[in-house]
């Protein structure tokens, strides 16, 4: 158990609606990570955030957005979703942002948009 | 730019022999390396990391990766593969940038391991 939890561990939507993906990083932890993994993309990264603030974008869609929160729970939100969407989508966390840091996952959502 | 890449998507070893795993890195500065392990169904795990204390460093259910700076590698390796082995392997690169810790994963490569 590494401590970072995620909920839903998975779920079923149709296209075009939204949802949210939540992550509760480990105690003690800052940073927050979101990954997704496909088996056509691999892991990629979509966006960190550090005590509340965003840091660092990556793939991540305009139809998708993130935000992490005072007591440093961080939640995904996908919207219009379409068939690609469907992954596997983790959060990570790490103490904080330095380098060098161990980043700890989470189990992942797997969300199936049909 | 930082990355890292794994060579050999697929790997298969039978049980008891040497399994390797490669991973090269392009860095201009001695970078943090990681290798992380995601079994079926579950989230990634550290098996071990680089910081420059060692060059060979041991990790977790009897895995290592050395360190060669000659050749920007930091490859896995177990002397005797196990069947609870069989998962899949993420080599990853970690830097600081003016926006944070950004960490870079490969592609990963997938073990088999023959009975």
């Amino acid at each position: 158990d590494s401590g970072v939890t995620q909920t839903p561990k998975h779920l079923i939507t149709a296209t075009g609606q939204r949802v949210t993906l939540r992550c509760s990083p480990r105690s003690g932890d800052l940073s927050v990570y979101w990954y997704q993994q496909s088996l056509d993309q691999g892991l990629q990264f979509l966006i960190q955030y550090y005590n509340g603030e965003e840091r660092a974008k990556g793939n991540i869609l305009e139809r998708f957005s993130a935000q992490q929160f005072p007591d440093l729970h961080s939640e995904l939100n996908l919207s219009s979703l379409e068939l690609g969407d469907s992954a596997l989508y983790f959060c990570a966390s790490s103490v904080d942002s330095f380098s060098g840091n161990t980043i700890y996952f989470g189990e992942g959502s797997w969300l199936t948009v049909v | 730019a930082q990355s890292v890449t794994q060579l050999g998507s697929h790997v298969s070893v039978s049980e008891g022999a040497l399994v390797l795993l490669r991973c090269n890195y392009s860095s201009s500065v001695p970078p943090y390396l990681f290798w992380y392990v995601q079994y079926p169904n579950q989230g990634l795990q550290l098996l071990l990391k680089y910081t420059s204390a060692a060059t060979l460093v041991k990790g977790i259910n009897g895995f290592e990766a050395e360190f060669k700076k000659s050749e920007t590698s930091f490859h896995l390796t177990k002397p005797s593969a196990h069947m609870s082995d069989a998962a899949e392997y993420f080599c990853a690169v970690s830097r600081l940038t003016n926006t944070g810790n950004q960490f870079y994963f490969g592609t990963g490569t997938s073990l088999t391991v023959i009975p």
